[in-house]
């Protein structure tokens, strides 16, 4: 079955660091995968999506992911963070339908 | 483009009554529609698949005779809470999928209190 990890439940940078957010899948075809940020209280924003090609993904935002299969990971990076950064990020699958990650909740400090 | 809105955002009811949470796609048609509840702290569960003119698709342990979803038309669906119980307090978020995409777009979500 098809399952998302998102291994940091709670990550804390400092404004205009750089960020890294993990994500890892377990889908038995190439599957197709999503990245959304959800503000508090609000519904989900697409940032990126991989389907097929080129395995670096831009989204927007300033936001990028990276598709390896040989490690089962799509995870997110933006080279400078800002402050309207912080909310919680989900990772997800796509196969008969959206399978999510419990998210990981971004804090950014001034 | 594709914007999803739910109405209402908020709602306050009481243990024993129902409350209809309406999701309407406003600038696209939307075969499909989907029903996601999330827990605080939580992810994102589906609850429910519904397709324009025909019956929902529960998922395992969704009661379909508490959570009624109906999809009547190619811009509307709506969930049924029928009576409600204080655990069934949540956030609950619909999506649409366009009849030419298959990317789902996300409404802004309800938050229920059932008290």
């Amino acid at each position: 079955a098809q399952s998302v990890t998102q291994p940091d439940i709670h990550i804390t940078v400092s404004e205009g660091a750089s960020l890294e957010l993990r994500c890892n899948y377990s889908y038995g075809a190439t599957p197709y995968l999503f990245w959304y940020v959800q503000s508090p209280g609000q519904g989900l924003q697409l940032l990126l999506k991989y389907f097929s090609g080129d395995t670096l993904v831009q989204g927007i935002k300033g936001f990028e992911a990276e598709f390896k299969r040989s490690q089962s990971s799509f995870n997110l990076r933006k080279p400078s963070v800002h402050w309207s950064d912080a909310a919680e990020y989900f990772c997800a699958v796509e196969a008969d339908k959206l399978i999510f990650g419990t998210g990981t909740r971004l804090q950014v400090f001034p | 483009g594709a914007v999803v809105s739910q109405h209402p955002s908020r709602v306050i009811c009481k243990s024993g009554t129902s409350v209809k949470i309406e999701c309407r796609s406003l600038d696209f048609q939307a075969t499909t529609m989907f029903w996601y509840r999330q827990f605080p702290k939580k992810s994102l569960m589906l609850m429910a698949t519904s397709n324009e003119g025909s019956k929902a698709t529960y998922e395992q342990g969704v009661e379909k005779d508490k959570f009624l979803i109906n999809h009547a038309s190619l811009t509307l669906s709506t969930l049924t809470v029928t009576s409600a119980h204080p655990e069934d307090s949540s956030f609950y978020i619909c999506s649409a999928r366009p009849i030419s995409s298959g990317e789902q777009y996300f409404g802004p979500g309800t938050r229920l209190t059932v008290t």
